[in-house]
């Protein structure tokens, strides 16, 4: 069975510092991933999605990146953390041939 | 561009009564819909799916939802509804075809069930 990791959990940060949240996939392969954040327990906006290793689709220009540097492992980064970027941050992973998401258990950052 | 609307904040529902939440999309061609279920602090659930086919998809826990092409409609019902449904509930619509990888998710919806 497949299964998907998120870490930290938890996450609180100062204005200004740099950010590494990672994300693994396991039991499958060359799964699309993806990356969104929920603000204030409503809402999800995807951020970016990934079809294959170096493949990075950001659909909101804003303070952060996202990288992936193996097959099942995706990244997201900021390297100046705002105040704005505070939230739930969800990886999720999906496999082509099936047409649904599967979500990880997020990271909650706070930034202050 | 697609998109989803999810009428009703909240939705507050007697254990044991029958629940529906709400769910009504926009997309070019025909849509996949999905269904996903939120507890606080966790990751979305996957409930179920429309891609083709019977127009009413049975999912986890009981669930099951209606797709009504002229209506543009997806609602999640149950027929009868248990304290533990309590949760954020959220309708996803995809765009068909391939290279069409975005979910879009309405605002969500909050269930309470009372005891």
């Amino acid at each position: 069975s497949q299964t998907i990791h998120q870490w930290p959990a938890t996450l609180v940060q100062p204005v200004g510092s740099p950010l590494s949240l990672e994300c693994t996939v396991e039991g499958t392969s060359n799964p699309n991933l993806y990356w969104y954040r929920q603000a204030a327990g409503r809402g999800l906006q995807l951020l970016f999605y990934s079809v294959g290793i170096g493949q990075i689709s950001s659909e909101v220009p804003q303070n952060l990146s996202a990288s992936r540097p193996q097959d099942r492992q995706f990244i997201l980064s900021s390297k100046k953390l705002l105040l704005s970027d505070s939230g739930f941050y969800l990886c999720a992973w999906q496999r082509e041939s099936r047409y649904e998401q599967y979500f990880g258990p997020g990271t909650r950052l706070t930034v202050t | 561009a697609q998109s989803v609307a999810q009428p009703e904040d909240q939705v507050n529902v007697a254990e044991g009564n029958p629940l529906t939440v709400k769910c009504t999309y926009s997309v070019s061609g025909n849509p996949y819909l999905f269904w996903y279920v939120q507890y606080p602090n966790r990751g979305l659930q996957f409930l179920l799916k429309y891609i083709t086919g019977d127009n009413l998809v049975k999912g986890s826990y009981g669930f099951e939802a209606e797709f009504n092409k002229s209506q543009t409609s997806f609602h999640l019902k149950k027929p009868s509804a248990l304290v533990s449904d309590s949760a954020l509930y959220f309708c996803a619509v995809r765009a068909p075809g391939a290279g069409s990888y975005q979910l879009t998710f309405g605002k969500g919806t909050k269930l309470s069930v009372i005891p």
